[in-house]
């Protein structure tokens, strides 16, 4: 069974730049979450996927933060424009199940952005 | 805050010996997760305690959750090059559909 899988590994890019980063969960996890660590923090939480629907997005930063899910499928994640201090590790994660019992996240490799 | 602490920040330890690491939070939980992440790499799920537990075991790691205390830790036994990396706990806190992360514990293994 295929994991969690994140595009690009590694984003460089200039401020003012956009750039997109998906996210393709397991097969049949309702659940598809974002989280952002910048260097040396804490990872935090962005926001969550039930299907096609946001189920909490309190955890974006900004406005230039749109977070998509087509059809309850991949999501992506673009920044626009993007600034120095959204440089960081994006990780993706899915489950399944709407209970806290069965809350084992799985997460993809995560995108380094670096923006300069 | 959703912030939880672990501690300590970094642990450097020899091969063979066993590595503590505690994680302490503000709310109530639903259940608490250890992670561990290699350089480079994504967050791999190491093992799940609920709330009603009070201790559990996967292998050569032990977790015990004291939700008194708020506080959890984890212990590696006989600890081997391969298990360093970074340790983060995760808290599935009560109402919210999220794990929440702490800094987390880098932790190396000297062989």
């Amino acid at each position: 069974e295929a994991g969690v899988t994140q595009f690009p590994s590694h984003s460089v890019i200039e401020k003012g730049q956009t750039v997109t980063l998906r996210c393709d969960p397991i097969s049949g996890h309702d659940n598809l979450y974002w989280y952002r660590r910048v260097m040396g923090k804490e990872i935090k939480f962005l926001l969550h996927f039930v299907k096609e629907s946001k189920q909490d997005e309190s955890g974006m930063p900004n406005n230039r933060f749109l977070a998509e899910r087509t059809g309850g499928t991949y999501s992506t994640l673009k920044v626009q424009p993007a600034e120095l201090e959204d440089s960081g590790v994006y990780f993706c994660a899915s489950s399944q199940g709407l209970s806290g019992a069965r809350t084992e996240a799985f997460f993809g490799q995560g995108t380094r952005l670096t923006v300069v | 805050s959703q912030q939880g602490e672990e501690d300590p920040q970094a642990l450097s330890i020899q091969e063979g010996e066993n590595a503590t690491m505690n994680c302490s939070y503000k709310t109530s939980i639903n259940n608490l997760q250890w992670y561990r992440q290699n350089s480079g790499r994504g967050l791999v799920h190491l093992i799940l305690i609920r709330s009603n537990e009070r201790e559990k075991h996967s292998g050569r790691l032990r977790v015990t959750l004291d939700t008194s205390k708020k506080s959890s830790s984890l212990l590696i036994t006989a600890s081997r090059a391969a298990d360093t990396a970074s340790y983060f706990c995760a808290r599935y806190q009560t109402g919210a559909n999220n794990l929440f992360f702490g800094t987390g514990t880098r932790l190396t293994v000297i062989p």
